[in-house]
């Protein structure tokens, strides 16, 4: 079986530009969660979602970022514009149970920012 | 709000000992507690995890974890390590609202 699929796995940008990643959650599964780890902060939760709907957007950075889901099996993290501090690896990570607490991670998207 | 502490940020052990990694965490409740392998460029994966009943739990490649609520811990243990344990480690806890709380996570290297 497929896992949480993210792409790309390495991007480099200069400051200023648009930066659009992506994933695709294990099929079937119902939850969705973006996490964003570096070595200052550790793994941080930024957003997920519950059947394609937002549900908690309150660790998202800043206005620069936003996140969707348009269907059950695509979601985008877009930062605009990107900075040298949002320099990181990003995680999308899946779920098809609320309570279990078990997420399968991808393999996550390094962004370097220049 | 929950919060994990992981004390060690490196641990080295040779391989075929024992390994040993330290979790605290502040919960008021009865906490969801978990622990998570990262292999050098992969995500994260679940090794264990504890929510209720028998205090001390099992997970996949021979790791466990016991749960003492008077110390407020969560300690991952394996009996033999082997090279390719090699990895970073994260506890974390799970709040009510889902969100899991991770630790800055423990390095572990292991020598021959």
């Amino acid at each position: 079986d497929a896992g949480v699929i993210q792409s790309p796995r390495h991007e480099v940008t200069e400051m200023g530009q648009e930066v659009t990643l992506r994933c695709k959650p294990i099929s079937g599964h119902d939850y969705l969660f973006w996490y964003r780890q570096t070595m200052m902060r550790g793994l941080e939760l930024l957003i997920y979602f519950n059947n394609n709907v937002p549900i908690d957007d309150s660790g998202m950075p800043e206005d620069r970022f936003s996140a969707k889901m348009p269907n059950a099996s695509f979601s985008t993290l877009k930062i605009q514009p990107s900075e040298p501090r949002d320099s990181a690896v990003y995680f999308c990570a899946s779920s098809t149970d609320r309570n279990t607490g078990e997420l399968f991670f991808g393999e996550g998207s390094r962004l370097t920012v220049l | 709000a929950q919060s994990v502490t992981q004390p060690d940020i490196h641990i080295t052990v040779s391989e075929g000992a024992s390994l040993e990694l330290r979790c605290n965490y502040s919960y008021g409740a009865t906490p969801y507690l978990f622990w998570y392998v990262q292999s050098p460029g992969q995500g994260l994966q679940l090794l264990l995890k504890y929510f209720s009943g028998d205090t001390l739990v099992q997970g996949i490649k021979g790791f466990e974890a016991e749960f003492k609520r008077s110390q407020s811990s969560f300690n991952l243990r394996k009996p033999s390590v082997h090279w390719s344990d090699a990895a970073e480690y994260f506890c974390a806890v799970e709040a009510v609202d889902y969100k899991l709380s991770f630790g800055a996570g423990t390095t572990v290297t292991v020598r021959a």
